[in-house]
């Protein structure tokens, strides 16, 4: 059964640093992975989809690596701002199971302090 | 509209009455799915809807839930004598089809007293 882990559960930065955010998963027989935002009382805001043939994508600030052999992924935050506080979530979609639902980690809460 | 609409946003209910949750997709998406979050269990998929295929019900807890589509457009999430323990947010999500990026809306926070 596929399980989806993010490392650290919380971070607290200040303002400018470079970050990155780790995802890890259990199966490596996956379709894509996406990483979303997630603000309080809100849904879910696509950030980033990485598919199964690729490395990386880049959108902005924000860079999501992938290595599926290994089973992680990391999203790189560069130069982060309070506007990035939110909680980060990972999620695969796999191969070997019925469906196309997504598999989620219990995310990354992040806090950006000016 | 241009994105994922729920209703209620927000909804409190008693222990054993039944609720209804709604979700109207982005027009055209083929795809739906309802996930639910709960505090400190991340979130779960419940049931999956394609096209006209019949819907993957495999991540539904128990008898209670249920889940229809009407015309492929807007679902509706039907939970029966509701109890504590469905106290969650609820999110549904939409895309061009199956393996296409998932489109969010902002959740039904469901409360049972």
């Amino acid at each position: 059964k596929q399980e989806v882990t993010q490392i650290p559960a919380a971070l607290s930065v200040p303002e400018g640093e470079n970050l990155v955010l780790n995802c890890s998963f259990t199966d490596s027989a996956i379709y894509n992975l996406q990483w979303f935002r997630q603000d309080p009382g809100k849904g879910l805001t696509s950030l980033l989809l990485i598919q199964s043939s690729q490395r990386e994508q880049t959108s902005g600030r924000l860079n999501a690596s992938l290595d599926k052999s290994s089973g992680r992924s990391t999203l790189y935050i560069a130069a982060s701002q309070p506007g990035d506080s939110a909680t980060y979530l990972c999620a695969v979609r796999p191969r070997n199971q019925a469906g196309t639902a997504l598999i989620f980690g219990k995310g990354t809460t992040l806090s950006v302090s000016s | 509209g241009a994105g994922v609409s729920q209703s209620p946003s927000n909804k409190v209910t008693e222990k054993g009455k039944d609720v209804e949750l709604r979700c109207d997709p982005i027009s055209g998406h083929t795809a739906l799915y309802w996930y639910r979050q709960s505090l400190g269990q991340g979130l779960e998929f419940l049931i999956y809807f394609q096209g006209n295929s019949a819907p993957d019900k495999s991540g539904l807890p128990s008898d209670r839930f249920s889940a229809e589509r009407t015309g492929g457009s807007v679902s509706t999430l039907t939970i029966q004598r509701t109890q504590q323990e469905d106290s969650a947010v609820y999110l549904c999500a939409s895309s061009s089809e199956g393996r296409q990026p998932q489109h969010f809306g902002d959740g039904t926070r469901l409360s049972i007293l």
